[in-house]
């Protein structure tokens, strides 16, 4: 089975500047996460999706950062306009429903650069 | 507001010894806890979870885990450590009916050889 996929694994941009990351989640799960992890710090939940309709984006910096899942399968988020502290990995990750199995399963995750 | 706690950034063992991972958490209602370890350059991988019944819960690769309600803690276990063990590992709580986890700040588990 394969795992779930993101792109680029590594992005290095100046401040203010735009990025896009990709994810493809495992085939079949209907739920999708992006989490952002600073370094030192746990992953903290960005947006989450259930098929192509949004569940929480609560944390979402929504001034700048973006996420869509329009066919319910692939994924992409983007941050415009990048600061400094956006530099993270960006992890994305899979399950296969909302109830709280808490199993998802994550990408190797983008790690993103802002200089 | 959940939240979990990692009081150790950094736990060491020698190989072959047992070892023991805190956790403790902070919830409104009952809790869905969780551990994920994390290797060098890799997506973090699901280990274990409690969610209810026996507060003793065992996982992956030989780890386990002890709910204990009064402590409010969730401690992650193994008898004998290896040296392949030696990850970052997170512990993690559920926000509610969901899969919304929050994650603890991590610890880094080093075994010597």
């Amino acid at each position: 089975e394969a795992g779930v996929a993101q792109s680029p694994r590594y992005k290095i941009i100046e401040k203010r500047q735009s990025v896009a990351f990709w994810c493809n989640p495992i085939s079949g799960h209907a739920t999708l996460y992006w989490y952002q992890q600073i370094l030192g710090q746990g992953p903290k939940l960005l947006i989450q999706f259930q098929n192509n309709g949004v569940v929480d984006d609560s944390q979402l910096p929504k001034d700048r950062f973006s996420a869509e899942r329009l066919k319910g399968v692939d994924s992409t988020l983007k941050i415009q306009p990048a600061k400094l502290e956006d530099s993270a990995v960006y992890l994305c990750a899979s399950s296969t429903s909302l109830a709280p199995s808490g199993e998802l399963f994550f990408g190797e995750g983008s790690r993103l650069t802002v200089l | 507001a959940q939240s979990v706690a990692q009081p150790e950034d950094q736990v060491n063992v020698a190989e072959g010894n047992p070892l023991t991972v805190k956790c403790t958490y902070s919830v409104s209602g009952n809790p869905y806890l969780f551990w994920y370890v994390q290797y060098p350059n890799r997506g973090l991988q699901f280990l274990l979870k409690y969610i209810t019944g026996d507060n003793l819960v065992k996982g992956s690769y030989g780890f386990e885990a002890e709910f204990n309600k009064s402590q409010t803690s969730f401690h992650l276990k193994k008898p004998s450590a290896l040296v392949s063990d030696s990850a970052l590992y997170f512990c993690a709580v559920s926000e509610g009916a969901t899969n919304k986890l929050i994650f603890g700040t991590g610890t880094l588990l080093a075994v010597q050889p």
